[in-house]
């Protein structure tokens, strides 16, 4: 059973240029979260998706930022007219329909010129 | 608002040594709580998952307590080795379908 898969690895965009962020989840998960971390900050939630339904995007910065997690491929975070804050490394975790432990991904380390 | 604080920052023993990693969190109300290890520019490596009602999940060399109305976790391991080291992170739930909130985390190393 493969682990939670992201693609890809590393993203370099210039400022104003859109990023697009890929999860994939664990076989037999139906949960997926996104998670940022900042350079010297801990990580922090950004939003949690069901299959075709986010359920709680409170951690989302309000402008540029959306998700999704639609009925057949990976779930995306998407970033529109990036800017230099946004450089971090972004999680995906995985959980399944019973919820309970996360499993993590290896992460995007999204880097704004 | 849920606040994680991790006891040491940073922490370093010698081989063979027993660790011993403090969390503590403002809200007692919790779900479940995970503690993960990452490794330097690397994901998070779940380690073990304590549910509110357990006192305790062991995993190996791992042990995890949770006193969850003083609002308290400790992560033990036993003989620790050079491959231990990491930061460890601790992360609650307070929210029913699992929403994690992370404290900064304790960097380990352990010398040979």
């Amino acid at each position: 059973n493969a682990g939670v898969m992201q693609n890809p690895r590393h993203l370099v965009r210039r400022r104003g240029q859109e990023a697009r962020l890929r999860c994939s989840p664990m076989k037999g998960h139906s949960h997926v979260y996104w998670y940022r971390q900042l350079p010297e900050e801990g990580l922090k939630f950004m939003v949690y998706l069901q299959k075709e339904n986010i359920i709680d995007e409170s951690g989302m910065p309000k402008e540029r930022f959306s998700a999704e997690f639609p009925k057949e491929g990976p779930s995306i975070l998407r970033i529109q007219q990036v800017v230099r804050g946004d450089s971090a490394a972004y999680f995906c975790a995985s959980s399944p329909p019973e919820r309970g432990e996360q499993f993590f991904g290896p992460g995007t380390r999204l880097t704004v010129l | 608002k849920q606040e994680v604080t991790q006891i040491p920052a940073a922490l370093s023993v010698p081989e063979g040594e027993n660790l011993v990693l403090n969390c503590s969190f403002t809200d007692s109300a919790i779900y479940n709580l995970q503690w993960f290890r990452q490794d330097p520019g690397k994901g998070l490596t779940s380690l073990l998952l304590i549910q509110s009602s357990q006192r305790e999940q062991t995993s190996g060399r791992l042990n995890a307590s949770l006193d969850k109305s003083s609002g308290r976790s400790t992560l033990y391991i036993a003989a620790s080795q050079p491959g231990d080291s990491a930061t460890y992170l601790c992360a609650p739930s307070t929210d029913s379908w699992g929403k994690l909130q992370f404290g900064a985390g304790t960097q380990v190393v352990v010398t040979p």
